[in-house]
């Protein structure tokens, strides 16, 4: 919803090791929830979403779970890789929003250590 | 595959100049967004476009803000009097109807100085 909180802001995590992302939401008529991953100094980049009639998506080393109850989904990332090292944000839409607008949650800096 | 293109990519200005940025969405999308992010912040919805008019804006789009789509093709940002404080990457996205991905433009960092 307008509200998306984002933890934590910083991960540093062993190449190989797992990280893991979560977001809570306040809009409980939410039904999408995308994951970007953005590099340095370029545009945000759609790795994976989630809607609310599903529970998990994995894509290979990425999997999304969404708890609609608790209002909270999470990005879970296997196998790090240090091509995996960027700012990750999660996202909801607007609350009310009739124009498909989402709104970002604060970001998370993922370092992957070699 | 289709993309969401911005000029300029970089965008210097004085304080007090009107500055226009451009997007050109992806040819059969028709909701188009402008979104910004400051240096090490997170990405700020600023305003969502639909059938030729505004269709939500947030407390950062004030009146020093306005958008267009002047053709069939480009969408524009225009901040009137740029401030300090606008420096910021501007991002454009589109999307069409029914669908909730939003495709982003590789966006134009504007300094002002």
């Amino acid at each position: 919803g307008e509200n998306v909180e984002q933890h934590p802001s910083t991960l540093s995590v062993q190449e190989g090791d797992s990280a893991v992302i979560k977001c809570t939401y306040s809009d409980s008529a939410s039904n999408y929830f995308p994951w970007y991953k953005q590099e340095l100094g370029k545009r945000p980049q759609l790795i994976i979403d989630i809607r609310s009639n599903v529970g998990e998506k994995k894509d290979q080393r990425i999997a999304v779970t969404l708890n609609k109850t608790a209002k909270h989904f999470s990005l879970h990332i296997t196998e790090t890789q240090p091509e995996d090292s960027a700012v990750y944000f999660c996202a909801a839409p607007g609350l009310y929003s009739s124009a498909s607008k989402i709104i970002f949650g604060s970001g998370t800096r993922l370092s992957i250590r070699p | 595959e289709p993309e969401v293109t911005q000029t300029p990519s970089h965008q210097v200005t004085q304080m007090g100049q009107e500055v226009i940025l451009r997007c050109v969405p992806i040819s059969n999308h028709l909701y188009f967004y402008w979104y910004r992010q400051i240096l090490g912040q997170k990405v700020e919805f600023l305003v969502s476009f639909y059938n030729n008019e505004i269709s939500e804006k947030s407390e950062i789009f004030d009146d020093q803000f306005s958008v267009e789509r002047p053709d069939g093709s480009n969408f524009t940002l225009k901040i009137r009097s740029t401030k300090l404080e606008d420096s910021a990457m501007y991002f454009c996205a589109s999307t069409d109807p029914g669908n909730e991905k939003l495709f982003f433009g590789s966006g134009t960092q504007l300094s002002v100085l």
